[in-house]
């Protein structure tokens, strides 16, 4: 049973640049949340799919975007690149909607893509 | 707007001994509470939930409380062991999880 993959591990891009990340979650989920994380801080809330729509947003520029397709798996863009959106990105997917709300639903992550803006 | 805080300092502590790490927050009454194990490089791992109506729970070596007048929770691994040495998030929700900063927990042997 596979759980979440991302690709690619490691990506270099310099200032001003898009890049696209992709995440295939784990078998059986449907729902995707991406987050991102600094180094030395806890992952923060990019947004959230489910059923091909974005159904939560964080504190996040419009420069993030991304997009879910039927097979579940997602693509996080981030246009414009600046310097302080180097950070490792985290796809977690999840069963949704969890009885009780989204907090009661836990979230398996895969191992992230080190994105590097130079 | 909400706010959690864990402990941004490592805590070090010898094999055996019972470590425990501290998870506050503030402005919000969260129906769940969510710990996760982090390695470096990698994701974070599930460990254990809490609902708000419930004061402890336990898997294994490991036990979380929630206090919800206190606005804390104590994560504790008893008997801990070098394997043990990660960064232990907990996650809270607010209609999303959100993510403390986490502890950095070092056992040496």
């Amino acid at each position: 049973d596979a759980g979440v993959t991302q690709s690619p591990t490691h990506l270099i891009k310099t200032r001003g640049q898009q890049v696209t990340l992709r995440c295939s979650p784990k078998s059986g989920h449907d729902t995707v949340s991406w987050y991102q994380q600094a180094l030395g801080q806890g992952p923060q809330f990019i947004f959230q799919y489910y059923e091909e729509e974005e159904r939560q947003r964080g504190n996040f520029p419009d420069r993030f975007s991304g997009h879910q397709f039927p097979n579940y798996s997602s693509e996080l863009n981030v246009n414009a690149l600046l310097l302080g959106d180097s950070a490792l990105y985290l796809c977690a997917s999840s069963l949704g909607p969890p009885t009780g709300g989204w907090g009661n639903e836990k979230l398996f992550f895969g191992s992230g893509t080190q994105l590097s803006v130079l | 707007s909400q706010k959690i805080e864990q402990n941004s300092e490592a805590l070090n502590i010898q094999e055996g001994k019972t470590a425990t790490l501290t998870c506050n927050y503030t402005n919000y009454s969260p129906a769940y509470l969510q710990w996760y194990r982090q390695d470096p490089g990698r994701g974070p791992v599930f460990l254990l939930l809490i609902r708000e109506n419930e004061k402890e729970k336990r898997k294994e070596r490991l036990k979380v409380t929630f206090d919800t007048t206190l606005k804390q929770s104590l994560f504790h691994i008893t008997a801990s062991q070098p394997a043990d040495s990660a960064t232990y998030l907990c996650a809270l929700d607010f209609q999303k999880l959100v993510f403390g900063t986490g502890t950095r927990l070092l056992v040496s042997p």
